[in-house]
């Protein structure tokens, strides 16, 4: 089975902070990968699928990249509406990374 | 807009049943895979789950296997899960949501989620 390993599980920032969360998988899943944010209380809401398309409305600050094992979400400029716990998701299995949590710094 | 309702939750005891059900709107439902997602108080998500579009094939994760059933009624535009013989750790809250698969068949991501609600088995 594939493993999905998130880092780091938590991650302290300010407002404006250029933010940087990994994902790994433990075999190729080529671009196969969704990203999403969580807030306290509320479902999930995906952000980017196929490893780096944007999902509709979502801002531009978010992005993905990476392939085959490797992935990246970054946040570009953080806002105070982005502190929340993210996750990635590999499409197989649907399995999910255990998620990252950004807090303030 | 594209809306998805869970119902159904509740307290139960280890060993009894519930019944989920999540009412959809906003989009065609008999053309969409559909899956359960669950996540344990302050844990991660987990796939539970999943129907495809006309109800014909279904996975599941195995800790469930054989306890719970999922099922759609694409004229009533609802999904429903089946929850049997119960456990501690299937305390969660449950979300239905869409499926995006990969090639048309299962495994893929999920573009929108219900609300999702609460299910706590214990005595």
């Amino acid at each position: 089975d594939i493993q999905m390993t998130q880092s780091p599980s938590t991650l302290s920032a300010s407002v404006g902070d250029r933010v940087t969360i990994t994902c790994r998988a433990s075999q190729n899943i080529n671009t196969w990968l969704a990203w999403y944010q969580q807030k306290p209380g509320k479902a999930p809401k995906l952000l980017i699928y196929k490893a780096s398309s944007l999902e509709s409305g979502v801002p531009s600050r978010f992005s993905g990249s990476g392939s085959g094992t490797e992935f990246t979400l970054t946040i570009s400029g953080l806002q105070p509406d982005d502190f929340a716990t993210y996750y990635c998701q590999q499409y197989s299995g649907y399995l999910f990374g255990q998620g990252t949590k950004v807090q303030v710094k | 807009e594209v809306q998805l309702v869970e119902s159904g939750g509740g307290l139960v005891q280890p060993g009894g049943s519930l019944r989920l059900s999540c009412a959809v709107s906003g989009f065609t439902f008999s053309n969409y895979w559909m899956s359960w997602v669950r996540q344990a108080p302050g844990r991660g998500l987990e796939w539970v789950v999943n129907i495809k579009s006309d109800g014909s094939e279904k996975y599941c994760v195995d800790s469930v296997k054989g306890r719970f059933t999922i099922s759609r009624d694409n004229a009533k535009n609802s999904l429903y899960l089946q929850m049997n013989s119960l456990r501690a750790e299937d305390t969660a809250v449950y979300y239905c949501a869409r499926d995006i698969p990969l090639y048309g068949s299962s495994g893929g991501y999920y573009d929108s989620w219900g609300q999702g609600t609460l299910v706590t088995v214990s005595s």
